[in-house]
């Protein structure tokens, strides 16, 4: 079993929609938790980075995460075609700068 | 603020050869870190330097090393090429070690 699991999809949703994007994790070492988006042959580009249970909002996007359930989201909001891309959660124990990625969730906007 | 820098962005090697891969974090950040990115593999974690000191290795076998200069600049170097190398080797770097990783555009290595 792999240490973070992720839906790869693809995921298709129409403009306007909210978008949901999950993963879950096993390593209860894991403490800071961050969301990337990668456009297709671009490096990854941080959206949000947490270490604390609970909700952070930033601009149309919140970031979720539950240590009780080992669970995080990144919720989109009013999304946008610029919004299609490949999401990757990642995370990370505390004092050790080694991230573990999930295998990403290609995500598309339809106009 | 410059972000991180990765050159070449592309490189065609054969098996056998060696490569050196550059990275420059943004500056003042003394983290580097290297992943490599497949679409069989995802993102998996090279190695971290920290102060010019490895401080932390993934699982890839020995002909991956690499190293960090005084000016936090990094180094990736893969020895005798084979196909399964090929894919995109992507830097992060960070403030310090518990802080958010920027990731650079990567170097997208073709062995042929």
């Amino acid at each position: 079993q792999k240490e973070v699991e992720q839906d790869p999809g693809p995921l298709s949703v129409p403009e306007g929609a909210i978008v949901s994007l999950n993963c879950t994790y096993s390593n209860s070492a894991f403490q800071y938790f961050m969301w990337y988006r990668q456009y297709s042959r671009k490096g990854p580009e941080l959206l949000m980075y947490t270490y604390s249970s609970g909700n952070k909002e930033d601009g149309r996007f919140t970031a979720q995460v539950d240590k009780s359930s080992k669970y995080i989201s990144l919720f989109i909001r009013d999304s946008q075609p610029s919004d299609s891309a490949t999401y990757l959660c990642a995370m990370e124990p505390f004092g050790n700068e080694k991230l573990t990625f999930g295998t990403g969730t290609r995500l598309t906007i339809i106009p | 603020k410059a972000g991180v820098t990765q050159t070449p962005r592309y490189l065609i090697k054969t098996r056998g050869q060696q490569v050196t891969l550059s990275c420059s974090p943004i500056s003042g950040h003394r983290s580097v870190s290297w992943y490599q990115q497949t679409p069989g593999q995802g993102l998996q974690f090279l190695f971290e330097y920290f102060s010019e000191t490895q401080r932390n290795k993934g699982n890839f076998p020995g002909r991956f090393s690499g190293r960090q200069f005084s000016n936090s600049r990094s180094e990736m170097n893969v020895s005798t090429l084979e196909l399964g190398d090929s894919a995109l080797y992507l830097c992060a770097s960070s403030f310090s070690r518990d802080t958010e990783a920027f990731f650079g555009q990567g170097t997208r290595l073709t062995v042929v």
